[in-house]
């Protein structure tokens, strides 16, 4: 199986930065997923790394190392609509059926 | 477009009781996938499917049914509901891998289901 691992909370202030961990085991790297999921409501895309380096997407960034299992998520410039649950996910290796195994989410709420 | 409408939103059953949620996409995606979200544990698979007429186990399948006659429409059934299964329920759905390497899933607005 897949070991995914985030932290379950964080707190920050609106107008802060936040940077969410995601550690993950797979036999075989395929891409790391974040997605955002607001309460009572479905996730949404946010980004996918296959490569080491810092994915830049407006006030989201997204960070992978291969070598280490280890991407963050950045939020900058919070806003109160940020608060909202962040799923980190991994798909199956050696499959051509797309599943995704998501981590717990961390859920981040923003404080004015 | 509608994307993923999945129905109920909402449903109570008793134990014992059976029932089926729907999934319908109008996007034209071959894999189609139902998740199950319980507080601490995050989404799992209970089944999924990569093309019409297939089917196949997830992670956690036991006491759930599916099938997908229509490319369209996956449908998740309950046999005999159990209060193990009062969840909220995700149907995901995938054209498969884009030109930038990302398969991203779709989710519909999810389906909350309390067995007392």
């Amino acid at each position: 199986g897949q070991n995914i691992d985030q932290p379950t909370e964080m707190t920050a202030t609106e107008g802060a930065i936040v940077q969410i961990n995601c550690t993950y085991q797979t036999s075989g790297f395929n891409g790391l997923f974040w997605y955002q999921q607001h309460a009572g409501e479905a996730p949404t895309f946010l980004s996918y790394n296959v490569l080491d380096g810092l994915e830049e997407k407006g006030r989201f960034s997204s960070f992978l190392s291969r070598s280490k299992g280890y991407s963050y998520l950045l939020l900058k410039e919070l806003q109160m609509k940020d608060s909202a649950s962040y799923l980190c996910a991994v798909p199956k290796p050696y499959s051509n059926d797309y599943k995704l195994s998501f981590g717990a989410g961390t859920t981040v709420t923003v404080r004015a | 477009n509608a994307g993923v409408t999945q129905t109920p939103k909402f449903r109570v059953l008793k134990t014992g009781q059976s029932m089926t949620l729907l999934c319908a996409q109008d996007m034209n995606h071959e894999y189609m996938y139902w998740y199950r979200q319980d507080p601490g544990m995050g989404l799992r698979l209970i089944h999924y499917s990569v093309g019409e007429g297939t089917t196949a186990k997830g992670e956690v399948p036991d006491g759930y049914n599916v099938s997908r006659l229509k490319k369209q429409n996956f449908l998740l059934g309950l046999e005999s509901a159990a209060p193990s299964q009062t969840s909220v329920y995700f149907c995901a759905s995938t054209a498969g891998r884009t030109s930038s390497g990302a398969n991203v899933l779709t989710f519909g607005a999810g389906s909350r289901l309390t067995v007392l």
